[in-house]
């Protein structure tokens, strides 16, 4: 079975600093993974995905993340945040084997990030 | 792309009574997925059609919940004898199938709240 876990609910970073909001995943196969941000009543947008290469992936918004296969991880990060970030942040993982059904998504708990001015 | 649209945004019904929702999906986009979000969680994935083949129903939660998607375009949702429990953001999501490589893309989703 796969599993996705997002360790924090909330992540707090004042405007222009650094963010980091943490993803590890369990997948019986190769992973695929990916990022989705939710702004209120809103539905979930596509930031970026890791499919193979690179281990970094750039996506929208100035937004990246690092895939780490040895500890299982894929967290989103930015260089300096906005206020405009602040949004509830899904990772997701996609397993590859072949019985995964029509290639749904294991989303985790989802992360709450916190932009303060 | 104008996105994927649903129908209604909010739905307020009292328990027992049942339910329908609507996804119109990215044009030509092949794969429509269902999802449910309850409050403080990530989606939960439900059901999925590649045209109008509904492939996976095993996750939908119970035989209360069915979905149709009849000429491979639009999809519905439909809930019977709406229990509180039920109350939730309901999500559609679509993609044009690349096997692997395939993105999925949200719409708005409705949110149902069971009095």
């Amino acid at each position: 079975a796969q599993s996705v876990a997002q360790p924090e609910d909330q992540v707090n970073v004042a405007e222009g600093n650094p963010l980091t909001v943490k993803c590890t995943y369990s997948v019986s196969g190769n992973p695929y993974l990916f990022w989705y941000v939710q702004y209120p009543n809103r539905g979930l947008q596509f930031l970026l995905k890791y499919i193979t290469g690179d281990n970094l992936v750039k996506g929208s918004y100035g937004f990246e993340a690092e895939f780490n296969k040895s500890q299982t991880s894929f967290h989103l990060k930015k260089p300096s945040a906005l206020v405009s970030d602040s949004a509830l942040y899904f990772c997701a993982v996609r397993d590859l084997r072949a019985n995964n059904a029509g290639n749904m998504l294991t989303f985790g708990g989802g992360t709450r990030l916190m932009v303060k001015p | 792309d104008t996105g994927v649209s649903q129908n209604p945004r909010h739905k307020i019904t009292k328990r027992g009574q049942n339910v329908t929702f609507r996804c119109d999906p990215i044009s030509e986009h092949n794969r429509l997925y269902w999802y449910r979000q309850t409050l403080g969680q990530g989606p939960e994935f439900l059901t999925y059609f590649q045209n109008e083949a509904q492939l996976e129903k095993s996750r939908l939660l119970s035989d209360r919940f069915s979905a149709e998607r009849p000429k491979g375009s639009f999809s519905t949702l439909e809930i019977q004898r709406t229990e509180q429990g039920d109350s939730a953001m309901y999500l559609c999501a679509s993609t044009r199938f690349l096997g692997v490589q395939e993105t999925q893309y949200f719409g708005p989703g409705t949110r149902l709240l069971v009095l």
